[in-house]
């Protein structure tokens, strides 16, 4: 049972662009939800993270926007840069379940120069 | 400061083998986590560790087990190897059970 549906697979967007990328979850009793970032042959980076209390957060040139009625967030990169070309994962975990997170499927995103 | 720390980075097994992996979490960090994540899928959770002792434990065959040692590193063990556990292994740890999340650059095994 996939938890967090993430969206699109991939997503390539120009230089100085914005990207943006969704994700749809079913469990409501999920209350963390971080975005992560992957370099090839690394393992995920924390990039951002919100819990349902707020709508949107930002941080430098990521922001999170957090939609609780309808089960959705997501993660908007403004002002793409090449070097933001990885893949993202959203995720979620509830509080109960400590730091046991359920992830999206991942977005691969290539800024173009 | 070190960031978590795995080992060994690659490993190649047979079918039928058994495998350990190995995890070091940051400095202060009491809690251990282990992902798997098949190449171009999200990493999926298999267990946790808080204080030495299993909080959670995923969607995983018993032939998955793990533990964690007085000084908070870890050990994954997989029993009869499957080609299908080839993947990235991924180790996490956070300060507590509920705090931030930070993962190591994974083992990535490969099981002929």
């Amino acid at each position: 049972q996939q938890q967090v549906k993430q969206s699109p697979q991939s997503l390539i967007v120009q230089k100085g662009g914005i990207s943006i990328i969704n994700c749809a979850y079913e469990n409501t009793a999920f209350d963390y939800f971080p975005w992560y970032q992957q370099f090839p042959g690394k393992g995920p980076a924390l990039l951002i993270a919100i819990r349902p209390d707020v709508s949107e957060k930002k941080e430098g040139r990521f922001t999170i926007s957090f939609n609780k009625s309808a089960k959705q967030f997501s993660l908007h990169i403004m002002d793409s840069q090449p070097g933001d070309s990885a893949t993202y994962f959203c995720a979620a975990s509830h509080n109960n379940a400590g730091n046991m997170l359920t992830f999206g499927g991942g977005t691969r995103l290539m800024v173009k120069p | 400061d070190a960031g978590v720390t795995q080992s060994p980075t690659h490993l190649i097994k047979t079918r039928g083998q058994h495998v350990t992996l190995r995890c070091s979490p940051i400095s202060g960090h009491k809690s251990v986590s282990w992902y798997q994540q098949v190449l171009g899928q999200g990493p999926q959770f298999i267990f946790q560790y808080y204080e030495k002792e299993e909080r959670g434990r995923g969607n995983f065959p018993d032939r998955f087990s793990a533990r964690q040692f007085p000084n908070y590193s870890s050990e994954l063990n997989v029993n009869a190897l499957l080609l299908g556990d080839s993947a990235l292994y991924l180790c996490a740890s956070s300060f507590e059970p509920k705090g931030q999340v930070h993962f190591g650059n994974g083992t990535r095994l490969t099981v002929t």
